[in-house]
């Protein structure tokens, strides 16, 4: 059963558009809420995270929403560049326990010039 | 540099023939883990290990043995590979302090299976 749902999954912009990215949980366990981001043949890479007591978290153009009550958290990207094209995935877990990471499905950017 | 270092980066080999995936990180970090990525379910943990010696099942462990007798060293095993295990692996490495928990991935192994 996936712990984090996530859609869409493709995206496809033009170059300054906003996408935007969603997510779903359901353990009200879980209290970080990171985001990944990888390009082609690497690693994911950690892009922005967020903890349940805040509702919005923005670093330069990302921006994570959080909505505690609807178990939803969001990724938008201000201004969408050709360089932000790459795989993000979202995640899920809980500080205190073990080293559980649950991640979403994934969503394939495109940003088209 | 902090890196989490995977080997071999791409393999093929064929059905039943053991191997081993090894993964090593040079940022004294607690916890090592490793995941698979399929195209459609995103990533998924095979095992982790909290410390040396402290292992276990993530959630597809099915197939897989992993080994922690060093804390920078934490390889993935394979002892009789099937195709269903063609897959994009990663190690990934995070510190067991509860105030950072930035998971810091290698660059991935393909393994095809045949």
């Amino acid at each position: 059963q996936q712990q984090v749902k996530q859609s869409p999954q493709s995206l496809i912009v033009q170059k300054g558009g906003i996408p935007i990215i969603n997510c779903a949980y359901e353990n009200t366990a879980f209290d970080y809420f990171p985001w990944y981001q990888q390009f082609p043949g690497k690693g994911p890479a950690l892009l922005i995270a967020i903890r349940p007591d805040v509702s919005e978290k923005k670093e330069g153009r990302f921006t994570i929403s959080f909505n505690k009550s609807a178990k939803q958290f969001s990724l938008h990207i201000m201004d969408s560049q050709p360089g932000d094209s790459a795989t993000y995935f979202c995640a899920a877990s809980i500080r205190f326990s073990g080293n559980q990471f649950y991640f979403g499905t994934g969503t394939s950017l495109t940003v088209i010039p | 540099e902090a890196q989490v270092t995977q080997n071999p980066r791409y393999l093929i080999t064929v059905t039943g023939k053991k191997l081993t995936v090894t993964c090593s990180q040079n940022m004294n970090h607690e916890y090592m883990s490793w995941y698979r990525q399929d195209p459609g379910l995103g990533l998924r943990q095979i095992y982790y290990s909290m410390n040396v010696e402290v292992t276990d099942k993530g959630d597809v462990p099915e197939g897989y043995k992993v080994s922690r007798k060093e804390k920078r060293n934490f390889p993935l095993i394979l002892e009789s590979p099937s195709p269903n295990q063609t897959s994009l692996y990663f190690c990934a490495s995070r510190t067991g302090s509860s105030m950072n928990t930035e998971a810091f991935f290698g660059q991935g192994t393909r393994l095809t299976v045949v």
